[in-house]
């Protein structure tokens, strides 16, 4: 696709829903990475996805959040029982990717718009 | 630990004047610096991304220098429009496994008319 896209743009859920984020990398980027961006606050990595890599879940805050990818394309990033503090900008980025790429290689990393999420 | 310390939090300017951020970090070892863009309602936009051995990097009216040996970087946007009111993130990556880029809070800049 053009960009990177992220549905729904916004959600609102009640404390205790589980909810699901979905993520559409741009085509032929391997690498896909979520992050969290509170309000007045600098993002915070989730977890990365390179090709079929076991994920680097090392950013999740909780066992509450969790990730796939299906395909090597569509990520999903589901919270459990969702808490008020869950309430955030969730975004997701893709890059080329590779077995020599990544982010400190200085690949250029391309973001989606993010879903606003607001835990009631 | 591995930080990134943008300032100003916040910053207001006439269209027209040049203005400069500043970003300091401390995430080791060091593999590359970027900035980034990022207007209200969006995600992020790359600007420039530096490397070790780079101290200067343009893009149009956006220039970006980095100080390896005081782990400095700044970003001078000349001109400035109203466009430019956007937060400007500075971002830096540590080379080595697992994932090692570590976002700054961010300078939110306003541009007046």
């Amino acid at each position: 696709g053009a960009g990177v896209s992220q549905s729904p743009s916004n959600k609102v859920t009640e404390k205790g829903k589980d909810v699901e984020l979905r993520c559409d990398p741009i085509s032929g980027h391997t690498a896909l990475y979520w992050y969290r961006q509170s309000l007045g606050q600098g993002l915070e990595f989730l977890i990365y996805f390179q090709g079929n890599s076991a994920p680097d879940k090392s950013g999740l805050p909780s066992d509450r959040f969790s990730a796939e990818r299906t395909g090597g394309s569509v990520s999903t990033l589901t919270i459990q029982r969702t808490q008020q503090e869950d309430s955030a900008v969730y975004l997701c980025a893709s890059s080329l990717g590779g077995a020599s790429a990544g982010l400190a290689s200085g690949e250029t990393q391309y973001f989606g718009p993010g879903t606003r999420l607001l835990v009631l | 630990k591995n930080q990134v310390e943008q300032s100003p939090q916040s910053l207001i300017i006439l269209e027209g004047k040049n203005c400069t951020l500043q970003c300091n970090y401390t995430v080791s070892p060091f593999s590359n610096l970027r900035w980034y863009k990022q207007d209200t309602g969006r995600g992020p936009v790359s600007l420039t991304i530096m490397t070790f051995s780079e101290n200067t990097k343009s893009n149009g009216r956006y220039t970006a220098t980095l100080d390896a040996d005081t782990k400095q970087s700044s970003l001078h946007i000349t001109a400035s429009q109203l466009s430019d009111s956007a937060s400007y993130i500075c971002v830096v990556s540590a080379s080595g496994g697992g994932f090692k880029t570590i976002f700054g809070a961010g300078t939110r800049l306003f541009v007046k008319a």
